[in-house]
């Protein structure tokens, strides 16, 4: 299995900073990497896809980037409602595992 | 507008069987992968599996492997997780997800709680 590792597992930001949250894989997923948002007692919401491809709707202060084995998820001017746990996964090859989450708290 | 919808919360004993069910609309069922996630009290996410409701081709992961049977039918548009003998281990959230065209999972269920307890 691929296994995905994110950091930090949580971090204390205020409104209007910005944020970056990386995702390593333990080998090469070329660019099937996918990002999602979580709240608390909801399901999980889809963000990007293929590492950089915004979900329709998604707002353009959410970027993702990266290649390989390196990705970030970059929220630039942290929103109310953007406080919430991420998690990175990879579609390259199955079975197909998540990080284990970066929590996103309030400063 | 695609719509996941899926059965109820339950509660049962250790050793009961289960069967969940999520139906899927507003898309073509049958081209696109659907699958489970399965999300523990406190914990993360855990991708358990796929199945192609076109032609039941099922992806496990080795970690679900023999303890769960995914299916699914075609002709009322419904993808099914189930358990022969559950155990307390087996309390969790479980997500249904349409897999999309780059396998991101671009629509969810809106999960069912599953709680195991004698």
């Amino acid at each position: 299995d691929i296994q995905m590792s994110q950091s930090p597992s949580s971090l204390s930001a205020s409104v209007g900073d910005r944020v970056t949250i990386t995702c390593r894989a333990s080998q090469r997923i070329d660019s099937y990497l996918n990002w999602y948002q979580q709240k608390s007692g909801k399901a999980p919401k889809f963000l990007i896809f293929a590492a950089s491809n915004l979900q329709n709707g998604v707002p353009s202060r959410f970027s993702g980037s990266g290649s390989g084995t390196d990705f970030t998820l970059t929220i630039t001017s942290l929103q109310p409602e953007d406080f919430a746990t991420y998690y990175c996964q990879q579609s390259y090859s199955f079975p197909y595992t998540f990080g284990q989450g970066t929590k996103v708290e309030i400063k | 507008e695609v719509q996941l919808v899926q059965s109820g919360a339950e509660v049962k004993k250790p050793g009961e069987s289960l069967k969940i069910s999520c139906k899927g609309s507003g898309y073509s069922f049958t081209t696109y992968w659907i699958g489970w996630v399965r999300q523990m009290p406190g914990k993360g996410l855990e991708w358990m599996g796929i199945i192609y409701p076109g032609d039941s081709d099922i992806r496990y992961s080795p970690s679900f492997q023999g303890q769960v049977t995914m299916s699914a039918d075609k002709s009322i548009t419904t993808a099914y997780l189930q358990w022969s003998s559950l155990k307390a281990s087996d309390t969790a959230m479980y997500y249904c997800a349409r897999h999309g065209g780059y396998y991101e999972i671009d629509y969810w269920g809106q999960g069912t709680l599953v709680t195991v307890s004698s």
